[in-house]
């Protein structure tokens, strides 16, 4: 049973429209992530968060935003959605930099925009 | 040259075969994940590690510290295994986890 919620988990979506990838955990971690993969490639940091009111831009960079207003709850928007934002977007979260428990991963959305 | 290498990228094998995974990093590190990755795309944690050996069912994981070094292996391998495997390290001091590019694993029955 996943403890990590990402939805929707597929999304085809014209160009130009704005978007939210929804991710919520009820592990009560502190840290979050969002990753971007596109096929076959390695997962890239674009956005992080700490707490509640922290975050960050990862390694990265990425057109998308975030926000962390409740713990359980980091959703990452796309004001206005391009070809080149197709990709699978990965959440992610862990206690302590995963040094005790380790991350715990999403099923991800595989997004489309076309 | 990525922080973190593995090897091979891609690897087929017959079911039951013993399987083996590499990762080398160039960086000190404070922990190393191996994490599994279905055709689905959603990724499950298999191993942190920061020294020595661990194992889960037939899963082993092993790291060199002094070496920059390690290993995933599967014994008895299953078409169920097939799947990517990624490494991944978090630096000494650093906040986050740097990835390998993954090794696609194939087990045919």
């Amino acid at each position: 049973e996943a403890d990590i919620y990402q939805t929707p988990r597929y999304l085809v979506i014209g160009t130009g429209k704005k978007i939210t990838l929804e991710c919520s955990q009820t592990m009560g971690h502190d840290k979050m992530y969002w990753y971007q993969q596109d096929p076959g490639m390695e997962l890239h940091l674009i956005h992080y968060s700490y707490g509640v009111n922290s975050t960050e831009k990862g390694d990265l960079s990425s057109e998308s935003t975030v926000s962390r207003i409740r713990t359980e709850h980091f959703p990452l928007t796309l004001e206005s959605a391009r070809p080149s934002h197709t990709s699978q977007y990965l959440c992610a979260s862990s206690d302590h930099d995963g040094f005790f428990s380790g991350y715990t991963f999403g099923s991800g959305t595989r997004l489309t925009v076309v | 040259k990525n922080e973190v290498e593995q090897s091979p990228q891609n690897l087929t094998a017959q079911e039951g075969e013993f399987i083996t995974i590499n990762c080398s990093y160039s960086v000190g590190i404070s922990a190393l994940h191996w994490l599994q990755q279905h055709p689905g795309g959603g990724i499950v944690s298999l191993f942190m590690l920061s020294s020595g050996k661990k194992k889960h069912g037939r899963l082993i994981a092993t790291i060199n510290i002094q070496e920059k070094h390690s290993s995933l292996h599967i014994t008895a391998s299953h078409p169920r295994d097939s799947a990517v495997y990624i490494c991944a390290v978090r630096g000494q001091g650093a906040q986050k986890l740097v990835f390998g590019q993954g090794t696609r694993l194939t087990i045919n029955p």
